[in-house]
């Protein structure tokens, strides 16, 4: 089993729709949750972080982290062609970089 | 002002030759991180840097990688005798230090293709 999990997708919505991407994770040791999103021939950029268990809020994102069940969502509201792009999850047990474990990401299309 | 540059954007190598990757931090980032990302895969991180101090090693797969930062700033990762299996895109990133949060910015990868 890998230290985190993430559905590849491809995953394709529809302009305005909500959509969820999630991450599963197994080390109980993990207290940052971030999620990344790279575009094409891009390096990933943050979209949010968060310490340990509950939601974040930022704009159309919302970050949710639900430690018992070692789940982690990202909510886009109002989806919008820009948002197409892969979508990382990563997560530390600290904020030490090289402790980070990414997930594979998942491919977003989101369509007009 | 400039984020993390790369270069080159692309490179094709052929099996057993030497490659070596650049990497341009952002201006006063004492952090430096080289990641590999394959298709499919995660990020797998190869090596970290901060300020003066021994590198973190501990993600390079084999002694055929090295890297080395002069002067705290530039980068460079070195492939030696590449195989195919190094075939991936290869991310920088650089941070700040401090006791908050350290966002990691990542410049826009070398992709490798060993022939």
């Amino acid at each position: 089993q890998k230290e985190v999990e993430q559905d590849p997708g491809p995953l394709s919505v529809p302009e305005g729709a909500i959509v969820s991407l999630n991450c599963t994770y197994s080390n109980s040791a993990f207290q940052y949750f971030m999620w990344y999103r790279q575009y094409s021939r891009k390096g990933p950029e943050l979209l949010m972080y968060t310490y340990s268990s509950g939601n974040k809020e930022d704009g159309r994102f919302t970050a949710q982290v639900d430690k018992s069940s070692k789940y982690i969502s990202l909510f886009i509201r109002d989806s919008q062609p820009s948002d197409s792009a892969t979508y990382l999850c990563a997560m530390s047990p600290d904020n030490y970089g090289q402790n980070f474990v990414f997930g594979p990401g998942t491919r977003l299309s989101v369509l007009p | 002002g400039a984020g993390v540059s790369q270069s080159p954007s692309n490179k094709v190598t052929e099996k057993g030759k030497d490659v070596e990757l650049r990497c341009d931090p952002i201006s006063g980032h004492t952090a430096l991180y080289w990641y590999r990302q394959s298709l499919g895969q995660g990020l797998e991180f190869l090596i970290y840097f901060q300020g003066n101090s021994a590198p973190d090693k501990s993600g390079l797969p084999s002694d055929r990688f090295s890297a080395e930062r002069t002067g705290g700033s530039v980068s460079t990762l070195t492939i030696q005798r590449t195989q195919q299996e190094d075939s991936a895109v290869y991310l920088c990133a650089s941070s700040l230090v401090s006791g908050s949060y350290n966002e990691q910015f990542f410049g826009p990868g070398t992709r490798l293709t060993v022939l």
